[in-house]
């Protein structure tokens, strides 16, 4: 299957601060990117989605000015975390897909985030 | 919105058991996933449905979609240690993005 990384795997910062992370997809071009946060033993939140080239589409309830998402080519989606809370503690997972709805979705691996 | 609800939300069992777990939907879904997630990791795609009916087999794990598309089940026989983990599925319609269940968080003990 496809591979998709992410940078860092782990991330400590204090409060205040912002945290940026890289989502890749290594040997496919994605055409669309998924944000996704996930609380210890729940499932999975979905943030946002954002397609190559242009403004990411928040789910209800999540800050677009709190978390901003790049999505600058088909093979690089970032997130920045702005002046983070240690609410805004939790683990972050991307994934990316090639092509249409009907196309499966590949995750990353996860970066975890602490804000103390 | 689409809604879909796992059961159990927990199970423990030991080693060698057969398990079976659920998920359900108001909602037709024109295909549905399964997923384990191993703890600090991303979700690994095991499955996709996509005809009422479908029976799929991973070595030891048996997938069903449900007749209607509403509904799946995923049979484990003889679970060992390393199916432990958080088992999510996913549902998607046709031009919609694949929504996700609250999972079932599966231990095996040795």
């Amino acid at each position: 299957g496809a591979v998709v990384s992410q940078h860092p795997s782990r991330v400590i910062c204090k409060s205040g601060t912002s945290v940026k992370i890289e989502c890749r997809s290594l040997d496919f071009q994605a055409t669309t990117m998924f944000w996704y946060r996930q609380f210890p033993k729940q499932s999975l939140m979905l943030m946002a989605t954002s397609n190559e080239g242009s403004k990411a589409t928040y789910e209800q309830g999540v800050e677009k000015d709190k978390f901003l998402i790049n999505h600058a080519s088909l093979t690089l989606s970032t997130l920045t975390v702005t002046s983070a809370h240690p609410e805004d503690s939790s683990f972050y997972i991307c994934s990316g897909r090639q092509g249409g709805y009907q196309e499966t979705q590949y995750f990353g691996p996860g970066t975890r985030l602490l804000v103390l | 919105t689409q809604l879909l609800e796992q059961s159990p939300q927990f199970l423990s069992i030991q080693e060698g058991e057969n398990l079976t777990v659920y998920c359900n939907s108001s909602s037709v879904f024109s295909s549905l996933q399964w997923y384990r997630q191993e703890p600090g990791e991303g979700p690994v795609l095991l499955v996709t449905v996509v005809t009422g009916g479908e029976v799929k087999k991973l070595k030891r794990l048996t997938f069903q979609f449900g007749d209607a598309r509403k509904d799946s089940s995923l049979h484990i026989t003889a679970a060992q240690p390393g199916d432990t983990g958080l088992y999510l599925c996913a549902g998607r319609n046709y031009g919609q993005n694949f929504v996700f269940g609250p999972g079932t968080r599966l231990s095996v003990l040795p």
